[in-house]
C-alpha cells in the first residue's frame, strides 16, 4: 500500500463556498494526480503535481487549483464550489520503474448543495 | 490523444456464467500501458492488472484472463465461472509507457457488472 490518506472522506458544503480537499503520502513519490469520477464519464483528471511547486492542469480543470508545498501533500481547491462540482474526488500516485503503476486513495465524496 | 472506450455501461448475469468486459483504446504512442481497475461497491479503486503493449501474451490469475490484441486495440477482460462478490464497476485505463514525465492515466467509462445469485 502507497500510503495514501484522502481528507475529509465526505463533505457536504453550500454553493460559493470554497472546498479544500488533502492528499497525504508517507512514500516520497514525486508524480501526483487529482480525478474525479462522474457517472458516465469513468475518471477524469483534474490536475497533477510533478514535484514540489510543480503542477499543470488536467482534462477538467476550470474551477479548480492545486498546490504542492511539500512533497507528501497535495491539495486540491475549489475557489467557489457549484452543484457541478458534486463529485467523488480520488488522489493519486505513480510509481517509478520496476513496479509501474498508479494507486488511488480512498477517495472523497463532495457534495454542494 | 489518448482515448479509452468500454462500450458495456451495464451487464448482468447468473452467478457461474463467463463474462467478458470489453476495452478498446486509442493512441500514437508506439508504447504503452494497459490497466484494469475493479471498484466495488464500497467505493476503492483496486489494482487488477497491468500490461506493457510489447507484451501480447494473454494472462491468467484464477478466474480472471485477460487477452490484449494489438492488432485490433483491445484489451478485454474475462471472468469465468462469476460469483457474487464479482459485482463491481470495472475500468480499463491507458498510460504511455515512457517513464520520465507525468505519464497521465486516461481512464474508460467503466462498466457496472452484477452477478446475481
Amino acid at each position: 500500500d502507497a500510503g495514501i490518506t484522502q481528507s475529509p472522506r465526505h463533505k457536504v458544503t453550500e454553493t460559493g463556498t470554497p472546498v479544500t480537499l488533502r492528499c497525504h503520502q508517507t512514500e516520497n513519490h514525486r508524480y501526483m494526480y487529482w480525478y474525479r469520477q462522474d457517472p458516465g464519464h469513468g475518471l477524469r483528471l483534474i490536475h497533477y503535481s510533478y514535484g514540489v511547486k510543480d503542477t499543470d492542469k488536467g482534462e477538467v480543470s476550470d474551477g479548480y487549483s492545486v498546490s504542492r508545498s511539500k512533497t507528501e501533500d497535495f491539495l486540491l481547491t475549489l475557489e467557489s464550489a457549484t452543484s457541478s462540482q458534486t463529485s467523488v474526488y480520488f488522489c493519486a500516485i505513480r510509481r517509478q520503474i520496476l513496479s509501474y503503476g498508479y494507486t488511488f486513495g480512498s477517495g472523497t465524496r463532495l457534495t454542494v448543495v | 490523444a489518448q482515448k479509452v472506450t468500454q462500450a458495456q455501461t451495464e451487464i448482468s448475469v447468473v452467478e457461474k456464467e463467463d463474462v467478458t468486459l470489453d476495452c478498446v483504446y486509442e493512441t500514437r504512442d508506439t508504447t504503452y500501458y494497459l490497466f484494469w481497475y475493479k471498484q466495488p461497491p464500497s467505493g476503492e479503486l483496486v489494482f487488477l492488472i497491468r500490461r506493457n503493449s510489447f507484451d501480447e501474451q494473454n494472462e491468467i490469475s484464477g478466474r480472471y484472463s485477460w487477452n490484449f490484441q494489438k492488432s485490433t486495440s483491445s484489451f478485454n477482460f474475462t471472468i469465468t465461472a462469476s460469483q457474487v462478490v464479482d459485482s463491481a464497476v470495472y475500468f480499463c485505463a491507458l498510460s504511455p509507457s515512457i517513464i520520465q514525465g507525468a505519464q497521465k492515466l486516461v481512464f474508460g467509462q467503466g462498466t457496472r457488472l452484477t452477478i446475481n445469485p
